[in-house]
Order: structure tokens, then C-alpha cells, then sequence
């Protein structure tokens, strides 16, 4: 199947550094990507949608000055983490759709994550 | 949004059949049912999708009866690899819409 790469997998940075999140979709050129933030023990959280060409959505509650995306191409997402603090420390997964899968196919390719630490 | 309920967890034996249920009373006309695997820091894996009736795929059967208010995803014969967080979800398939994950079920296969 499709495959959804990230990087970096893991990055330890100091409160108040960006640190930025590469989302890419390996063999199909995905229009939209998703961001999402999964703390410990808990579920995956939507964060925004991000569009190829245009402004990301963002859900509410997320701060889109904090968490910027940029979605500059058919197989790249990325997301920075602006002044980031250690409230920030979360796992941070993306997913692509693939717009040529079918309904009883696997439509939406997570990537394998990226966890942050900020100290 | 179609919300979804899932039991927060289950214990199973390897080798037995572990069937979940989730409920989904609010699904829409368009939306899919899709549920996926997650092993802690890893990404989430999808194991099957369907609309309705039932789908089988070498890994899991999914039923969904015809009211399409719930399903049951069906791993046959588990082993202790399968010890992970199932998630069901509920959502159009269209490009733009993104699938909202619910609290999932916590699976512990043990010998």
C-alpha cells in the first residue's frame, strides 16, 4: 500500500526553539494532508487540515500562529512548532488521503510519527 | 460528525476469536467505517474498511448490520502481537474530510 513517511521520527529540542515536522506521501500525490497530536494514554487529536496551495484549517483550539503547516507541494507537509514549550511535548502524526483509493480500500495513510520533547 | 462509542477495554487469551463493537448511532448516508491499529509510538495501521454488510480481509471481518449503527471488527485467533489500541471511525472518504478518532479499545492478549 501507499506509504506516508516522516521526519524527523524523534527530536529534543530547548523551550522557546521551532523545530519542524516533515510529512511526505511516498508514491501518490496527495492534495490534503492532516496533522494530528496524540499525548500519552490518550486518542489521536485532529490539529489541522492541510491543503496543497492553500491555508491550512485548523480545528478549534489549536493555535495556527503556534503550529504553522505549509503544504507546498503534491507529496510534502510540513508543520513547525513556533517558541516551542514543554507543553508542547507530544507525539505528532500525519496522515495523507489518496484520491484514486476506492471505499473499500485503505483511503487514508498515517505516517509513523514524530515525537517531541521539549526541555 | 458520526460519534463513536467502543468499550474502553478488553482481555482475550491468544488463540481466541476477540470480537469489538462500536457503536455509531448518527452515521451518515456517505460515510465509511474504518478501523485501525495502533502499537504505542507508531502511527496508526489500518485493518479494514467497509460500508455495509460484511468485509473480510486476511487480517479481520468487519460486520456491519443493516441499520449501519454498528459494527463489529472480528480478529480471528489472536496472538500476543495483537495486544493494541483498536480505534473505530466513521467519516466520509471524500479527499478533504479527515477521520476524527474516538477513544478506542484497548486490547491485552495474554497467554
Amino acid at each position: 500500500g501507499a506509504v506516508v513517511s516522516q521526519h524527523p521520527s524523534r527530536v529534543i529540542c530547548k523551550s522557546g526553539t521551532s523545530v519542524k515536522i516533515e510529512c511526505r506521501s511516498l508514491d501518490f500525490q496527495a492534495t490534503t494532508m492532516f496533522w494530528y497530536r496524540q499525548f500519552p494514554k490518550q486518542s489521536l487529536m485532529l490539529m489541522a487540515t492541510s491543503n496543497e496551495g492553500s491555508k491550512a484549517t485548523y480545528e478549534q483550539g489549536v493555535e495556527k500562529d503556534k503550529f504553522l503547516i505549509n503544504h507546498a507541494s503534491l507529496t510534502l507537509s510540513t508543520l513547525t512548532v513556533t517558541s516551542a514549550h514543554p507543553e508542547d511535548s507530544s507525539f505528532y502524526i500525519c496522515s495523507a488521503r489518496d484520491p484514486l483509493s476506492s471505499g473499500l480500500e485503505e483511503t487514508q495513510y498515517f505516517g509513523p510519527g514524530t515525537r517531541l520533547l521539549v526541555l | 460528525l458520526a460519534k463513536t462509542t467502543q468499550p474502553i477495554s478488553m482481555d482475550s487469551y491468544e488463540g481466541q476469536e476477540v470480537n469489538i463493537t462500536c457503536s455509531h448511532n448518527n452515521i451518515a448516508t456517505n460515510d465509511y467505517i474504518t478501523w485501525y491499529q495502533q502499537f504505542p509510538s507508531q502511527g496508526p495501521r489500518f485493518i479494514i474498511q467497509g460500508y455495509k454488510t460484511k468485509v473480510t480481509n486476511e487480517v479481520a471481518s468487519l460486520f456491519i448490520p443493516a441499520d449501519r449503527k454498528s459494527s463489529t471488527l472480528s480478529l480471528p485467533r489472536v496472538s500476543l502481537s495483537d495486544t493494541a489500541v483498536y480505534y473505530c471511525l466513521v467519516g466520509d472518504l471524500a479527499p478533504g474530510y479527515a477521520l476524527n478518532f474516538g477513544k478506542g479499545t484497548s486490547l491485552l492478549v495474554t497467554p
